[in-house]
């Protein structure tokens, strides 16, 4: 099992529809989650980061852990073009003393 | 880009030479750290510093050397370059470390020829 998991995609989701982007993890101890945006030919950018179970939410953003279940997910409300690009969810591996990325999900949003 | 740059942007090299790529930051962090990206893999972590002349191997750091000598700057050597390390390069930075937020630099595309 891959550390960090996340559907490649491409993933589309109409214009103002809400688009939903998971990723699982092997780690039981990990303790912080952080999703990051990339667009293409870009740098990664943080746009949400959760420690507790349960939502967190911001702006459009909403993260949500299932610390149980080892999943994290990000939602999008009311997507715009301008969130075309791929999310990057990372986990802290303390084992290894690195943040495990997954390979990201391409998300397309269709004016 | 939470006051990261990168030197150089872009770069072209031939195979057998040596590389330095630059990372500065001027935000005081603490912990800096190197990655590449490649299609399908993500990004991996090369090297990482937690303080001046602190570092540690990250795991892909074979082929890879790397220095800090005062807190803004950490450099990643390519010691003899291989196409193997056509990459992205992206330094990111923490303030408190490994379970905390990083930020990204905005990378350096090297192909090796």
């Amino acid at each position: 099992q891959k550390e960090v998991e996340q559907n490649s995609g491409p993933l589309s989701v109409p214009e103002g529809a809400i688009a939903s982007l998971n990723c699982t993890y092997s780690d039981r101890g990990s303790q912080s989650f952080f999703w990051y945006r990339q667009y293409s030919g870009k740098s990664p950018e943080l746009i949400m980061f959760i420690y507790s179970n349960g939502d967190k939410e911001d702006g459009r953003f909403t993260a949500q852990l299932n610390k149980a279940s080892q999943y994290v997910s990000l939602l999008i409300r009311d997507s715009q073009p301008s969130d075309s690009a791929t999310y990057l969810c990372a986990v802290p591996n303390f084992g290894n003393e690195k943040l495990t990325f997954g390979t990201g999900t391409r998300l397309t949003i269709i004016p | 880009d939470a006051g990261i740059t990168q030197s150089p942007r872009h770069k072209v090299t031939e195979t057998g030479t040596p590389v330095t790529l630059r990372c500065h930051q001027t935000e005081n962090h603490r912990y800096m750290y190197w990655y590449r990206q490649d299609p399908g893999h993500g990004l991996r972590l090369i090297h990482y510093s937690y303080g001046v002349k602190d570092t540690d191997k990250g795991e892909v750091s074979d082929g890879y050397s790397v220095s800090r000598s005062k807190t803004e700057d950490f450099l990643l050597t390519l010691e003899s370059a291989t196409s193997s390390q056509t990459s992205v390069y992206f330094c990111a930075i923490s303030p408190w470390g490994l379970e905390y937020e990083q930020y990204f630099g905005p990378g350096t595309r090297l192909t090796v020829t």
